[in-house]
């Protein structure tokens, strides 16, 4: 069974700062990864996903996530960070076949002026 | 409309009421899935549905029973509330499509918070 682990529970930057959240998977595999955001009060949206090729994907506003294979991570990154950008960040597992997605624990990020 | 609507989004009950959380979708998705999320513990799977005659126990079902009532609509019930079913729950699709690609991709509903008192 895959499982996910998100070593940073909170993490605080400045507004302009460079972001980088950590995930790190544990599958047998190629899994398929994804990260999610939870902004406060709602539900969560997909900000991008790794299923196969280009191992640096883009995602939705100004995102982007690496796929390590020899790390087993799946980092995502932001140059500069928006207040907006404030938020719980999920990062999540996938697998060929019927297995529902696993979540890790998700990262807070606080965004200070 | 959302894609994906639960009801109630905010339910405050006592311990040992039974309570119906419902969701349905117009994504026309065969899969369906309910969550669990606690602070410091993230998203936790109840039950899953991959179609309507079809429904799996997940990670946390203890406490919990569901229905696929539909292909749009799948129901999740605490017959008998605790206090430590106090979480927000959610509600998620997605489609098989081949590879299993599609299968993966899940769409959230807002989401239900339930207080047991």
């Amino acid at each position: 069974a895959q499982s996910v682990t998100q070593p940073d529970i909170h993490i605080t930057v400045s507004e302009g700062a460079s972001l980088e959240l950590r995930c790190n998977y544990s599958y047998g595999a190629t899994p398929y990864l994804f990260w999610y955001v939870q902004s406060p009060g709602q539900g969560l949206q997909l900000l991008l996903k790794y299923f196969s090729g280009d191992t640096l994907v883009q995602g939705i506003k100004g995102f982007e996530a690496e796929f390590k294979r020899s790390q087993s991570s799946f980092n995502l990154r932001k140059p500069s960070v928006h207040w907006s950008d404030a938020a719980e960040y999920f990062c999540a597992v996938g697998a060929r076949g019927n297995t529902p997605l696993v979540f890790g624990k998700g990262t807070r990020l606080s965004v200070i002026a | 409309d959302a894609d994906v609507t639960q009801t109630p989004r905010n339910r405050i009950t006592k311990t040992g009421k039974r309570i119906m959380l419902e969701c349905s979708q117009t994504k026309g998705h065969d899969r369906m899935y309910w969550y669990r999320q606690d602070p410091g513990l993230g998203l936790r799977l109840i039950y899953y549905s991959f179609d309507v005659k079809d429904i799996n126990k997940g990670e946390i079902s203890d406490g919990y029973s569901v229905s696929r009532q539909a292909q749009a609509k799948f129901s999740l019930s605490l017959e008998s509330a605790i206090p430590n079913q106090t979480a927000l729950y959610f509600c998620a699709t997605s489609d098989p499509g081949p590879l299993d690609v599609r299968a993966n991709v899940l769409t959230f509903g807002a989401g239900s918070r339930l207080t047991v008192l």
